[in-house]
């Protein structure tokens, strides 16, 4: 079936970079997003990435995709005190229902 | 501006009062859909809308009911809520195929 994982908990001090990992088990999505969510906030889109590419860049965001491996990631360079929030790691179901089929987030924690 | 609303922001309710969650987009959306988000299991789709009177369920459905009148609305009902069904939900829309999907702030629903 279709299932999303990630580690629960990162964290990392102020000024390094942050990787943020996961796998997903179905092979046909075609885009895979992370989401950003602050404490007591909504979902923000940080970014997503189309499965026939391996990287994508954004500022301070890098998406790698290992379709052979069914492995995403998210590295935050100069992470800063505000990065602090739940990431969660999407991919679109199949099926033709647009759902979405999230991991179950990692909480990354920045400290000064 | 483009955006997703959700009311309430938050809900304090009893087991048995029936109570309805609205989710309104000004994008002229077809698809809707509506999430719960639960520590440690990520986001669930729980209903989801791909046009006006087209509803379906997600995956985890039951005690929810939806309906789709107007296309810019897409109101969550819960008939008679349980304690189970405390949670953060979450209602998002999009274009059909579209890449990206917009979520609303989120509703914290307490259940007494």
């Amino acid at each position: 079936g279709e299932d999303v994982e990630q580690s629960l908990f990162l964290s990392v001090r102020e000024g390094d970079s942050s990787v943020i990992n996961c796998t997903y088990t179905d092979s046909s999505s075609t885009y895979l997003y992370w989401y950003k969510q602050e404490p007591g906030a909504g979902l923000q889109l940080l970014t997503y990435i189309f499965s026939n590419m391996d990287m994508k860049q954004d500022q301070r965001l890098t998406v790698l995709l290992n379709k052979k491996d069914k492995h995403l990631s998210l590295r935050i360079a100069d992470t800063q005190t505000g990065d602090s929030a739940i990431y969660f790691c999407a991919e679109n179901g199949s099926g033709n229902t647009g759902k979405l089929i999230f991991g179950q987030g990692t909480t990354l924690q920045v400290k000064p | 501006e483009a955006q997703v609303t959700q009311n309430p922001r938050y809900l304090i309710t009893v087991t048995g009062k029936k109570l309805t969650v609205t989710c309104s987009q000004n994008m002229n959306h077809e698809y809707m859909s509506w999430y719960r988000q639960d520590p440690g299991l990520g986001l669930r789709q729980i209903y989801y809308s791909m046009n006006v009177e087209v509803t379906d369920k997600g995956d985890v459905p039951e005690g929810y009911k939806v309906s789709r009148k107007e296309k810019r609305n897409f109101p969550l009902i819960l008939e008679s809520p349980s304690p189970n069904q405390t949670s953060l939900y979450f209602c998002a829309s999009s274009f059909w195929g579209q890449e990206t999907q917009y979520f609303g702030p989120g509703t914290r629903l307490l259940v007494l």
